[in-house]
């Protein structure tokens, strides 16, 4: 069946270095990905999204790659702050048109 | 701009009562409305989505239901709670583009007790 997986379920980084939140797709079909901020008591929070014709897009300290070979993707932060701690999600659309989200993985950032 | 609002915020309620969870849109016109539930444990469960006024698609059998009277209003009901109803409800908007991003609101905690 579809699926959207994330590798970890917790990452730990040291504030100021950067941050690679991995995730697995299982549908070859699909055709556009999204990743979301989740922060604690609060709906979860458009970041970046990047379709299946482009391999990088990046944003405001935000990277997403692509790599559709493997059904890879992963969102790179620069210089990691505090305020990025939160619970990061990918998230695709399946071929019924409903948006399916991976697990999470939850990003501490340490002073 | 686009904004989307829910309420309430948080919400305890006894096992038995009904529920009523709105959400609405503002500066957009038919939008798809959508509503999650999200357990402890992270994961988001689609529970209801909507493509038009009075449509509702429901994704998982269980003790709830949803209406969407107007364009931009959508609503999740229950006329009794149980306790595994309890969680964190979230309703999303997104446009008619086949590839655009759902947009979320800051959810309503549900206890039931």
């Amino acid at each position: 069946g579809e699926s959207v997986g994330l590798h970890l379920p917790t990452l730990s980084v040291q504030e100021g270095d950067n941050s690679i939140i991995n995730c697995a797709y299982s549908n070859s079909a699909s055709d556009y990905f999204i990743w979301y901020k989740q922060e604690s008591g609060k709906g979860p929070q458009f970041i970046i999204d990047i379709r299946s014709n482009m391999d990088k897009r990046q944003g405001q300290r935000v990277t997403v790659l692509l790599n559709k070979t493997v059904k890879h993707l992963s969102l790179q932060i620069a210089a990691t702050q505090p305020g990025d701690s939160a619970v990061y999600f990918c998230a695709n659309y399946n071929q019924g048109g409903k948006l399916i989200f991976g697990q999470g993985t939850e990003l501490s950032v340490k002073p | 701009s686009q904004t989307i609002h829910q309420w309430p915020a948080t919400l305890v309620q006894p096992v038995g009562s009904p529920l009523s969870l709105e959400c609405t849109v503002e500066g957009t016109s038919n939008p798809n409305l959508y509503w999650y539930r999200q357990a402890a444990g992270r994961g988001l469960q689609l529970l209801f989505y909507s493509v038009g006024i009075g449509q509702i698609s429901s994704e998982v059998p269980q003790n709830l239901s949803a209406s969407r009277p107007q364009d931009r209003q959508f609503i999740l009901s229950s006329k009794k709670l149980l306790l595994s109803d309890s969680g964190f409800y979230l309703c999303a908007w997104r446009g008619q583009g086949r590839n655009s991003p759902l947009h979320f609101g800051n959810g309503t905690r549900l206890t039931v007790t």
